[in-house]
Formats: C-alpha cells, sequence, structure tokens
C-alpha cells in the first residue's frame, strides 16, 4: 500500500541554520503531497502542499518539490528560527484514499 | 470562518468503560476524517465519513466506531476503554477535492487509567 518515510529525528539546529527534511513516498497513481506542522499542544496545520510533479509549494519561507523521478519531497527552509521549533509530517493523498502521514520529524532550533 | 472544533479537549476514563469524542468541521465540509496520535505509533487513521457514510477505515478494532450526522458533525466512540487507547484524537475536515489537504482540530486528549 502507500507509505510516505521520513527522516528520523530529532533534528537540532541553531537559529538562522539551513533545514532539511527528507521525505519520500511509495504510491500508485499520482498522489497529492503535503507537509504538516504540530506544535506542542495543537493539532496539526497545513505548510504546504503539491499536486503534481515539479510543482513548489511554499509558506513562510519553507519550500517542498515534488520530484516524482525520486518519489521525494524534501521540506526545506534556508534560516530557521526558534518560533519554527516544532514537529513536522509529511503526507500523501490519493483519490478515493485517506491522508496517509509519516512517523514525523521533530526540529528543535536554538538561540 | 470557524475552524474545526473538537470536544472535550482532555478527558479521563477508566479502563472498562466507554467514551464519545465529538469534532465540528468547517463549515461547507463534507468529509471528517479520524486519526489517534501515540507516541509510539504516530498518527494512525481510524475511519473517514463523507455525507454520512462511512469512506475508508482503518486498522483498529471494532471498539472504535464513529459517525457523522447530516450536518456533517462527527462522533466517534470507544467502548471497553484500554490502557493503550490513551492517545490524542485529532479530527479533520476537507472538501472532497483530492488536491486540498485536511484542516485539523486541536484534538481530544484521552487518558484511561
Amino acid at each position: 500500500g502507500d507509505s510516505v518515510t521520513q527522516m528520523e529525528g530529532p533534528v537540532t539546529l541553531s537559529e538562522e541554520a539551513f533545514l532539511t527534511i527528507n521525505c519520500t513516498y511509495t504510491a500508485t497513481g499520482y498522489p497529492s503531497l503535503f507537509w504538516y506542522v504540530q506544535y506542542p499542544g495543537e493539532g496539526l496545520q497545513l505548510l504546504l502542499k503539491a499536486t503534481k510533479a515539479d510543482d513548489k509549494g511554499s509558506n513562510k519561507g519553507f519550500e517542498a518539490t515534488y520530484r516524482k523521478e525520486t518519489t521525494s519531497f524534501h521540506l526545506e527552509k534556508g534560516s530557521v528560527q526558534v518560533s519554527d521549533s516544532a514537529v513536522y509530517f509529511c503526507a500523501l493523498r490519493q483519490a478515493g484514499t485517506a491522508l496517509i502521514f509519516g512517523k514525523g520529524t521533530t526540529l528543535s532550533v536554538s538561540s | 470562518k470557524a475552524g474545526v472544533t473538537q470536544t472535550p479537549r482532555y478527558l479521563i476514563k477508566t479502563r472498562g468503560q466507554q467514551v464519545t469524542l465529538s469534532c465540528s468541521p468547517i463549515s461547507g465540509h463534507r468529509s471528517v476524517s479520524w486519526y489517534q496520535q501515540t507516541p509510539g505509533q504516530g498518527l494512525q487513521f481510524l475511519f473517514e465519513y463523507f455525507s454520512e457514510t462511512q469512506r475508508n477505515k482503518g486498522n483498529f478494532p471494532g471498539r472504535f466506531s464513529g459517525r457523522q450526522f447530516s450536518n456533517s458533525r462527527s462522533e466517534m466512540n470507544v467502548s471497553t476503554l484500554e490502557l493503550g487507547d490513551s492517545a490524542l484524537y485529532l479530527c479533520a475536515s476537507s472538501l472532497r477535492d483530492l488536491a486540498q489537504g485536511y484542516t485539523f482540530g486541536s484534538g481530544t486528549r484521552l487518558t484511561v487509567v
């Protein structure tokens, strides 16, 4: 079945460092891809999305490009802030199925 | 517009009891999904409803059930609670459009003692 694999965390960075969180997927067909973020004590918030190959999703300085050839959707940010500390989830959705999540990657940014 | 509302936010129950959680989706969203989140298993899909019909179901025992009403509000019920049912239960609503993501509520934190 469909699945999402994320890099293991935690990821610990200093403020203003470059961030990459790897995400790869296995799916038949052409899924839509998403990144969600969860802050402590809260539900998940949609961070960005891409619906077809080569689409780039972006929001709040975060970017991810839908790479069908490598089945990847890596999350990047050029300069992280302390306020970016959270858990990040990669997810996919296909027609007729529910949203499928990766295990999540915890990001901790120190000043 | 109002987001996804889940009630209650926190709940403590005793093993063997049953519990009902409620979710009100964003106005106009007819699809509601439920997830269980635990530190060990991450986010696991429970079930999805669309227009009062269960459309998808995850791999959970029959003690977990749900329903959706004509106004799209949804409830999930867990009977004969076990300690392992302690988790954050998240509800999400969405449009049927595949390109749209889900909008999540803040969740109900269930503790079984």
